[in-house]
């Protein structure tokens, strides 16, 4: 079974203060994504990446930034926590192809004060 | 324009019935595939079943089917023999293009489902 693993189940961060977020899959998946997911809105991409060192932003990158510097390893951050940032994120992975889908972690849900 | 709609709102359903729950998407690919997944209370995100652009049949996964209609631009998850464990939020996605930089999936807003003993 493919793991994604998310390093922390619930965090919570003050304003200002740079965040990061790890995910880690351990099935030699290309793809990696990050979404935050919020009530009536679903959810949306901030960044993915289908390669190491490549990256795509999503729909929401505003006051994000990612790095992939191995295959199996997706960190988001958060140069300076907002409390508009506050939220549940999401890690995910697939292989390459068309009909792969998308295998999540358990989430972290995230506070900013 | 979203890419992705699902419009209704908490849907119902008695168990043991069929429900259909709405997905309507947009695009000019036409090299495109829709995901449908289930998140239960406790927030895990399970896939449930895969629709591509160009496979003639619609989908099936042991009670879920997806009525895949083309031309209307719609991709409907149709549940059998309701369960209570089916109550969850649903969402609907689209991958548009097949590799690389058009890897992403675009999610909908989802849809709750109550199943009813």
């Amino acid at each position: 079974d493919v793991k994604v693993t998310q390093s922390s189940r619930y965090l919570v961060k003050r304003t200002g203060e740079k965040v990061f977020l790890e995910c880690v899959q351990d099935m030699d998946h290309e793809n990696m994504f990050w979404y935050r997911q919020d009530p009536g809105l679903g959810l949306r991409l901030i960044y993915f990446s289908y390669d190491v060192k490549m990256k795509e932003k999503g729909d929401i990158p505003e006051g994000y930034s990612v790095s992939r510097e191995k295959k199996e390893r997706f960190s988001l951050i958060l140069e300076s926590a907002s409390t508009n940032q506050t939220s549940m994120y999401l890690c995910a992975s697939s292989l390459a192809g068309p009909n792969s889908p998308l295998h999540f972690g358990n989430g972290t849900r995230l506070t900013v004060t | 324009a979203q890419k992705i709609t699902q419009t209704q709102p908490g849907m119902f359903v008695q168990e043991k019935e069929a429900v259909t729950l709405d997905c309507t998407y947009d695009t000019s690919d036409p090299s495109y595939g829709l995901f449908w997944y289930k998140q239960p209370s406790s927030g895990e995100m399970i896939f449930l079943i895969y629709q591509g652009s160009y496979d003639q049949q619609n989908a099936t996964e042991g009670r879920y089917s997806l009525n895949f209609q083309k031309a209307r631009k719609s991709a409907n998850l149709v549940i059998s023999a309701s369960q209570l464990g089916d109550s969850a939020m649903y969402f609907c996605a689209m991958r548009e293009g097949y590799s690389g930089a058009n890897s992403k999936l675009t999610f909908g807003k989802g849809i709750t489902l109550s199943v009813r003993p």
